[in-house]
C-alpha cells in the first residue's frame, strides 16, 4: 500500500472555476502535510502546509485536513490559467523526519 | 528565504563515466535529501542526511552514493552512470521536525534540479 496516494488526474477547471485535488495517505501517527506546485520543468515550490484538523486559508488556496478521514485537500478558487501545473501532496511523519510524496495531480485551467 | 543552489541545471553523460551532483543550502538546515523524479514515478527518495558525515537510504539507494563532509553541502555522486539513470534529481534541505508548530519550520524547500541524460 502507498503511503501517500492521489488522482494523477489530469484534471481540468475552466477559469474562474474552483479546482479541487484530493490526497489519501496511511495513518502512521503524527503527520505534517504539504501541498506543492509544480511548473513543467521546474522544481516544486511549497503552497501550503497544514497541521491541524479543519481549513487553513491563504488566499485563493484553501487547504482541508481530515485526519478521521486520512484525508487532506487543496481547493483552489477562481481558478486562473496560471494555476496550471502539477500539484504534489507531501505527508512528514514526524518521527522518521521524512517526506513521503503522491505521484502529483495535473491541473488545466482553461481560458 | 531559503535557498538551495544545485550546480548544473542540464547535464550529459556517456554510459559508464561517474557523475558529481553538488547541492548547497544556505540556511543552516540539517536535514538534506536527494530525490529523482520520472514521470509517472513521482518523487522517490534517493538518500538523505541528518547531520554532517551522516547519511541514510532512501527508497531507490542503488546505484547512488552521497557525500556530507559539510552542513550546507550534500553531494550525490553516480559511480558508474546507466541509462536508466537518466532523469530530474532534485535536491531538498529541512529543518528537523522541534516539536512544535514554529512557521516555516519543517518544511522541505528544493533547489532548481538537474537534468541529467546518460547516452
Amino acid at each position: 500500500q502507498k503511503e501517500v496516494e492521489q488522482n494523477s488526474g489530469p484534471l481540468s477547471v475552466p477559469e474562474g472555476a474552483i479546482a479541487s485535488l484530493n490526497c489519501t495517505y496511511s495513518d502512521r501517527g503524527s503527520q505534517s502535510f504539504f501541498w506543492y506546485r509544480q511548473y513543467s520543468g521546474k522544481s516544486p515550490e511549497l503552497i501550503m502546509s497544514i497541521y491541524s484538523n479543519g481549513d487553513k486559508e491563504d488566499g485563493r488556496f484553501t487547504a482541508q485536513l481530515n485526519k478521521a478521514s486520512q484525508y487532506v485537500s487543496l481547493l483552489i478558487r477562481d481558478s486562473q490559467p496560471s494555476d496550471s501545473a502539477t500539484y504534489l501532496c507531501a505527508v512528514n511523519w514526524e518521527t522518521g523526519n521524512q517526506f513521503y510524496f503522491g505521484t502529483g495531480t495535473s491541473l488545466t485551467v482553461i481560458p | 528565504d531559503v535557498k538551495v543552489t544545485q550546480s548544473s541545471r542540464y547535464l550529459v553523460k556517456r554510459t559508464g563515466e561517474k557523475v558529481f551532483l553538488e547541492c548547497v543550502q544556505d540556511m543552516d538546515h540539517e536535514n538534506m535529501f536527494w530525490y529523482r523524479q520520472d514521470p509517472g514515478l513521482g518523487l522517490r527518495l534517493i538518500y538523505f542526511s541528518y547531520d554532517v558525515k551522516m547519511k541514510e537510504k532512501g527508497d531507490i539507494p542503488e546505484g547512488y552514493s552521497v557525500s556530507r563532509e559539510k552542513k550546507e553541502r550534500f553531494s550525490l555522486i553516480l559511480e558508474s552512470a546507466s541509462t536508466n539513470q537518466t532523469s530530474m534529481y532534485l535536491c531538498a534541505s529541512s529543518s528537523p521536525f522541534l516539536g512544535a508548530r514554529i512557521p516555516g519550520a519543517n518544511v522541505l524547500t528544493f533547489g532548481a534540479g538537474s537534468r541529467l541524460t546518460v547516452l
